[in-house]
């Protein structure tokens, strides 16, 4: 069965600092693999998504992933900080291939520091 | 880019009553729709999955009879809470999906009985 699982369910940055924000999968076949943002009362916002071509993502607002097979991972990164990505970010798998249903990780909220 | 139209945004209903939640993907169709419903500082649980003109897929532990979910049109999907209770406050968000396009979520409902 595939799962996600996000490490640390708060992370704190300084503005302009180095963005790490850590997804481990699992799954049984060749996952498909999403990042979702989420700000306040809002819906969610697709970041980036690896289904099975390059394993260095990129994405939008400067957001990057690399999907690395032999450690499980998927972790999101972003070289600088800005204060508007202060959000609630998800790691998803997708269930069934490419056009199956999203299990989501349990969330990690990032804050943004001036 | 594809949007889905999810309303309302919010409601509050008395305890006993129904509240209805609609979901409309605006310019494009969607061969599948999903309903997550997302509790407090939690991620998202997926409560069904519901494909054009027919019956939906609940996930274990989901009452079918007090989430009803319409999927009458490839473009229109409601989702139906029968006699609310508070312990059914919570956000839901549907995702409209197209095989092209992916994952497209709603902005979300806040539901609050009272």
């Amino acid at each position: 069965a595939q799962s996600v699982t996000q490490l640390g369910s708060h992370v704190s940055v300084s503005e302009g600092a180095l963005v790490l924000l850590r997804c481990n999968y699992s799954s049984s076949v060749p996952p498909y693999l999403f990042w979702y943002v989420q700000y306040p009362n809002q819906g969610l916002q697709l970041l980036l998504k690896y289904t099975s071509a390059a394993t260095l993502v990129k994405g939008i607002n400067g957001f990057e992933a690399e999907f690395k097979k032999s450690e499980t991972s998927f972790h999101l990164t972003k070289p600088s900080a800005h204060m508007s990505d202060a959000a609630e970010y998800f790691c998803a798998v997708s269930v069934g291939g490419s056009q199956g249903n999203l299990i989501f990780g349990k969330g990690t909220k990032l804050s943004v520091k001036p | 880019g594809a949007v889905v139209s999810q309303h309302p945004s919010w409601v509050i209903c008395k305890s006993g009553t129904s509240v209805k939640i609609e979901c409309r993907s605006l310019d494009f169709q969607a061969t599948t729709m999903f309903w997550y419903r997302q509790f407090p500082k939690q991620s998202l649980m997926l409560m069904a999955t519901s494909n054009e003109g027919s019956k939906a897929t609940y996930e274990q532990g989901v009452e079918k009879d007090k989430f009803l979910i319409n999927h009458a049109s490839l473009t229109l999907s409601t989702l139906t809470v029968t006699s609310a209770h508070p312990e059914d406050s919570s956000f839901y968000i549907c995702s409209a999906f197209d095989s092209v396009l992916g994952y497209t979520f709603g902005s979300g409902t806040r539901l609050t009985v009272v």
